[in-house]
């Protein structure tokens, strides 16, 4: 079945530096990922969608300057999350389909904590 | 845009008893429903999902309905055990969008 990765599973960083989170496929090719937030015992929110040697489409509410999305071939995307504040920890989590109509497959997550 | 209402929040069920969980969508143009099972810091796992085609569909203890005129669709646990605790969420996705949009969640518990 299709796999997805993540990496790192968790990361602890200071205040005002930077994180990058990828994201791969691991058995088949995705032109598009997602990227989720969920904080602790609430739903998984979208926050972008990340396509394929184009830019990403940012969900409402989410900064595309702090979140930033690459995704520069098929098996790869990443999400940076530039000047870090305590508010952004959270679990970030990837997702991404093999072929067009088949199930969200998701990534392990990346525990994020801001100190 | 889509929106997808879930219910109970929690839900405590006696071992070997069932569990429901109802979900709800605004978008009659949804055709497609997961749902998914998350324990504690991990993944979200696929355990069942239906196309609009279909009014049931069913896999061992797992069961899920669509209503397509009512808008709602349930996932039916039979003879539970206690490793079917976890977070369960619903999902839609319309015919020709990527996304897919979630509900709040269950927490299931099941009670030795």
């Amino acid at each position: 079945g299709a796999v997805v990765s993540q990496h790192p599973s968790w990361v602890i960083c200071k205040s005002g530096t930077s994180v990058k989170i990828e994201c791969r496929s691991l058995d088949f090719q995705a032109t598009t990922m997602f990227w989720y937030r969920q904080f602790p015992k609430q739903s998984l929110m979208l926050m972008a969608t990340s396509n394929e040697g184009s830019k990403a489409t940012y969900e409402q509410g989410v900064e595309k300057d702090k979140f930033l999305i690459n995704h520069a071939s098929l098996t790869l995307s990443t999400l940076t999350v530039t000047s870090a504040h305590p508010e952004d920890s959270s679990f970030y989590i990837c997702s991404a389909r093999d072929g067009g109509d088949s199930p969200l497959h998701f990534g392990n997550g990346t525990r994020l904590t801001v100190t | 845009g889509e929106n997808v209402e879930q219910h109970p929040s929690t839900l405590s069920v006696q071992e070997g008893d069932s569990a429901v969980i109802k979900c709800t969508y605004s978008d009659s143009a949804s055709n497609y429903f997961p749902w998914y099972k998350q324990e504690l810091g991990k993944r979200p796992q696929l355990i069942i999902d239906i196309r609009s085609n279909v009014g049931e569909k069913k896999d061992q203890r797992i069961a899920v309905t669509l209503n397509k005129t009512a808008k709602h669709f349930s996932l039916h646990i039979t003879e539970t055990q206690p490793e079917d605790s976890a977070v369960y969420f619903c999902a839609a996705r319309t015919f020709g969008n990527e996304k897919l949009t979630f509900g709040t969640g269950t927490r299931l518990t099941i009670i030795p």
